[in-house]
């Protein structure tokens, strides 16, 4: 099975900051990676698919990148409405389509 | 509107058996895969499986394989999870989620809170 290991687990910040969540694969899984939101009391977001590709309706502050077994969330310019815990997840290997740990953004 | 709608919050003992449902609208159900999402309070997303509701291809985590059970009802629009024998540990927020074709999983239900408890 493919471990995600996503870091860190939580994160302190500022409405305005950059701030980056890094998710590490066990094994290459070549961009099969997307990126949830997930709010207190709902249903997870889903922010990016294939690595850095931004789904619709996504506000352009978030970004995805990375290949191989390493990815990249990075948040442009926190705005209030982003601090949540977010959620990697490969969809590589069938049928273990594993989660990261979560990363909870909070206000600094 | 595309759109997962999971049946309502379920209070059982240990022991008693449940089936919770997932009924998708808006778009071709037979089409797309439906996975299900375990998160105990408090923690992470969990992955449990997935089927596709067009020939019942079911596919388990090898973590869920055994104590769960995961079907559809194609004519109905409606993937299920059920357990026969529930236990304290199954204590969960449940959610089901529409996976994109070869890709992300892009469409979710409300959740469906399931509590065991004597």
């Amino acid at each position: 099975d493919i471990q995600m290991t996503q870091s860190p687990s939580s994160l302190s910040a500022s409405v305005g900051d950059r701030v980056t969540i890094t998710c590490r694969a066990s094994q290459g899984i070549s961009n099969s990676l997307a990126w949830y939101q997930q709010k207190p009391g709902k249903a997870p977001k889903l922010l990016l698919y294939a690595a850095s590709r931004l789904e619709s309706g996504v506000p352009s502050r978030f970004s995805g990148s990375g290949s191989g077994t390493d990815y990249t969330l990075t948040i442009s310019s926190l705005q209030p409405e982003d601090f949540a815990t977010y959620y990697c997840q490969q969809y590589y290997s069938t049928p273990m389509y594993t989660f990261g740990q979560g990363t909870k953004l909070e206000i600094k | 509107e595309v759109q997962l709608v999971q049946s309502g919050a379920e209070v059982k003992k240990p022991g008693e058996s449940l089936k919770i449902s997932c009924k998708g609208s808006g778009y071709s159900f037979t089409s797309y895969w439906i996975g299900w999402v375990r998160q105990m309070p408090g923690k992470g997303l969990e992955w449990m499986g997935i089927i596709y509701p067009g020939d019942s291809d079911t596919r388990y985590s090898p973590s869920f394989q055994g104590q769960v059970t995961i079907s559809a009802d194609k004519s109905i629009s409606t993937a299920y999870l059920q357990w026969s024998s529930l236990k304290a540990s199954d204590t969960a927020m449940y959610y089901c989620a529409r996976r994109r074709s070869n890709d992300a999983f892009d469409i979710w239900g409300q959740g469906t809170m399931v509590t065991v408890s004597s």
